[in-house]
């Protein structure tokens, strides 16, 4: 089985600042990894994700993360964040051959103007 | 957005009494994924369904049935509620299994009284 570790319950950060929140997966077969956001109120929205090739996946609006698997780390970054990104944001990983997600226990985004 | 919605989206209910929870799409995805998330636990899976007829429990599967009678609807069941599950659910879709992300619905606010 695999399970996911988000270390990072709530991170506060300034506006315009830079951030990474961490994701620490374990697992003993190939997988694959993702990162989903929650705004207050709705359902989850996929970020980015990572399949296979270039370890480092980037989304439309800014952010970026890079697998690495020696470290067993997903960890997302942002290099300037806006209010806007306030958010819930969940790492979350499947096996390649799995029909399961399994999903860490979230990072509150803060924004602060 | 992926055709997915649920219903109802906000329920209360006492003790004791059976409740269901609707899944519906428009996507025709073959797998479906029931959550339910609740603070300091991020999502975790209820059941989950390979295709008509086809069930599979997840991590916190007591006290809960599932039914895919179509391949569109989704049903999910508390026999008898207790307070112990209150929260929020959410219904989820994959074309297949692993490396495709899945598409979350809005979710559905459960209250146990």
């Amino acid at each position: 089985a695999q399970s996911v570790t988000q270390l990072d319950s709530q991170v506060p950060v300034f506006e315009e600042a830079p951030v990474e929140l961490r994701c620490n997966y374990s697992s003993s077969v190939s997988v694959y990894l993702f990162w989903y956001v929650q705004y207050p109120n709705q359902g989850l929205q996929l970020l980015l994700k990572y399949l296979s090739g270039s370890t480092l996946v980037e989304s439309i609006n800014g952010f970026e993360a890079e697998f690495n698997k020696s470290q067993t780390s997903f960890h997302l970054r942002k290099p300037s964040v806006h209010i806007s990104d306030t958010a819930e944001y969940f790492c979350a990983v499947s096996a390649a051959t799995g029909n399961q997600f399994y999903f860490g226990t979230g990072t509150s985004l803060t924004v602060i103007p | 957005d992926a055709g997915i919605t649920q219903s109802p989206r906000h329920k209360v209910t006492e003790t004791g009494t059976p409740v269901t929870l609707r899944c519906h799409q428009t996507e025709n995805h073959r797998y479906m994924y029931w959550y339910r998330q609740d603070p300091g636990h991020g999502l975790r899976l209820i059941h989950y369904s390979y295709g008509v007829k086809d069930t599979d429990k997840g991590e916190v599967s007591d006290g809960y049935s599932v039914s895919r009678s179509k391949t569109e609807d989704f049903l999910l069941t508390l026999e008898s509620a207790t307070s112990s599950q209150t929260s929020v659910y959410f219904c989820a879709i994959s074309e297949v299994r692993g490396a495709n992300e899945q598409f979350f619905g809005p979710g559905t606010r459960l209250t146990v009284l």
